[in-house]
């Protein structure tokens, strides 16, 4: 059983660029979620994606929008970036029928200059 | 609204029980209890859940209050891998986890 996986590990980007991260989702989970975690602080949810459509969404800009493939596989892009995007960017998979008991990633860790 | 309250850090002995106790008074009637744990640098770790019984798995032990108001989540023997931040979640509708600061437990030798 293959688990989630996050690309890339670690990424720097500069103000006003725009960035796309990516999630493989474990095996057999239909559900993923993205949640963005500053330093020092607990993850925050930003969104939720089943069946290729957004399914509950946080208090995040329009900026911050995602996708879900086929395979369940998903992306998190976020336009315009600011400094205060610079985080631990977590993906989640589960099923929808279990939707609090997720499994995450390792992470991507976006430094915003 | 993170709607639990968590001791800011904790120790515990190597091999010792470590009881993490977490407050979710506001906590509704089909709400689930969920703890994660995440070590440093890495992604949270999904640990166990429950409604109303007392739960166990290979990992932890929850035990939930008659009154639902309040749980502990038992680490039977601790050993050095478990020191991390353990979360207590409230689950919100749709799957939206919603952390809050969490404990940070130190397991020492």
């Amino acid at each position: 059983e293959t688990g989630v996986t996050q690309s890339p590990t670690h990424l720097i980007k500069t103000r006003g660029q725009q960035v796309t991260l990516r999630c493989s989702s474990q095996s057999g989970h239909n559900t993923v979620s993205w949640y963005q975690q500053a330093l020092g602080q607990g993850p925050q949810f930003i969104f939720q994606y089943y069946r290729e459509e957004e399914n509950g969404r946080g208090n995040f800009p329009p900026r911050f929008s995602g996708l879900q493939f086929p395979n369940y596989s998903s992306e998190l892009n976020v336009n315009a970036l600011e400094l205060d995007a610079s985080a631990l960017y977590l993906c989640a998979s589960s099923f929808q029928d279990s939707p609090g008991e997720q499994y995450f990633g390792p992470g991507t860790r976006l430094t915003v200059t | 609204d993170a709607k639990t309250t968590q001791p800011t850090s904790m120790d515990c002995a190597e091999g010792r029980a470590a009881n993490l106790p977490c407050n979710h008074s506001t906590i509704s009637g089909n709400e689930y209890v969920y703890w994660y744990r995440q070590i440093h640098s890495q992604g949270p770790q999904y640990i166990i859940h429950g409604l109303k019984n007392n739960e166990t798995n290979e990992m932890a032990s929850l035990i939930i209050t008659e009154d639902r108001k309040s749980s502990t989540l038992i680490l039977p023997h601790a050993t050095l891998r478990d020191t991390a931040v353990y979360y207590c979640i409230v689950r919100v509708d749709g799957g939206k986890l919603i952390f809050g600061q969490g404990t940070e437990l130190s397991v020492k030798p």
